[in-house]
């Protein structure tokens, strides 16, 4: 079975600070794993995906995760936040279940930005 | 352009009826997913579509239904036995129908139900 986790429900940072958003993962296979943002009453839009190349990926508007196997964790994070960052962020697992692969998301984690 | 429409943006409904949401997509995926959005709770997925004519339940099934007569089409319906329906519902599609992790999802804006 697979799962993840986002342990934080909210984070709340000042513009200009760093971002960092928490992931674990249960996969009995070798995942593949993504963040998702979504901005209120949007639809959910891809940040960046790990697909077992490199481990530390990056993704649009900044934003970078670095994949820890030891770990089982999926952190993302960015070097300095910007108001328009603002929003809900879904870690994503996928891994095989039966005969295909269906994602599993966390429960979001809200980036709260200050100014 | 390409992408993934819902409509409608916003849909009320009385308690009692049946209430179908629209999803189209013109991306040629094969896959297509129905989710719900909770506050809190993430998104929880009600119904998928690997290949036209076909579909498997998620982990909330009860109270929907859905069809897949045409690749670009997964119409949801939410069924007065669905005893909570009030939520944010939002379709996605993959271009796989699921042999392969790394491929994305693809959402639409989404619908918000509201029952009165």
């Amino acid at each position: 079975a697979q799962s993840v986790t986002q342990l934080d429900s909210h984070v709340s940072v000042s513009e200009g600070t760093p971002v960092l958003l928490r992931c674990n993962y249960s996969s009995s296979y070798s995942p593949s794993l993504f963040w998702y943002v979504q901005h209120p009453n949007k639809g959910l839009q891809l940040l960046l995906k790990y697909t077992s190349a490199a481990t530390l990926v990056k993704g649009i508007n900044g934003f970078e995760a670095e994949f820890k196997k030891s770990e089982t964790s999926f952190h993302l994070t960015k070097p300095s936040a910007h108001m328009s960052d603002a929003a809900e962020y879904f870690c994503v697992v996928s891994s095989r279940s039966g005969g295909s692969y269906i994602p599993t998301f966390g429960r979001g984690t809200s980036l709260i930005v200050h100014p | 352009d390409g992408g993934i429409t819902q409509s409608p943006k916003y849909l009320f409904r009385k308690e009692g009826q049946n209430v179908t949401l629209s999803c189209e997509q013109n991306l040629n995926h094969d896959a297509m997913y129905w989710y719900r959005q909770d506050p809190g709770q993430g998104l929880r997925l009600i119904y998928y579509s690997q290949i036209v004519n076909d579909f498997q339940k998620g982990d909330i099934a009860e109270g929907y239904s859905v069809s897949r007569e045409k690749k670009e089409s997964f119409p949801l319906t939410v069924t007065s036995a669905q005893k909570n329906p009030t939520a944010f519902y939002l379709c996605a599609s993959s271009i796989d129908p699921g042999y392969r992790a790394y491929n994305e999802q693809f959402f639409g804006p989404g619908t918000r139900l509201t029952v009165l």
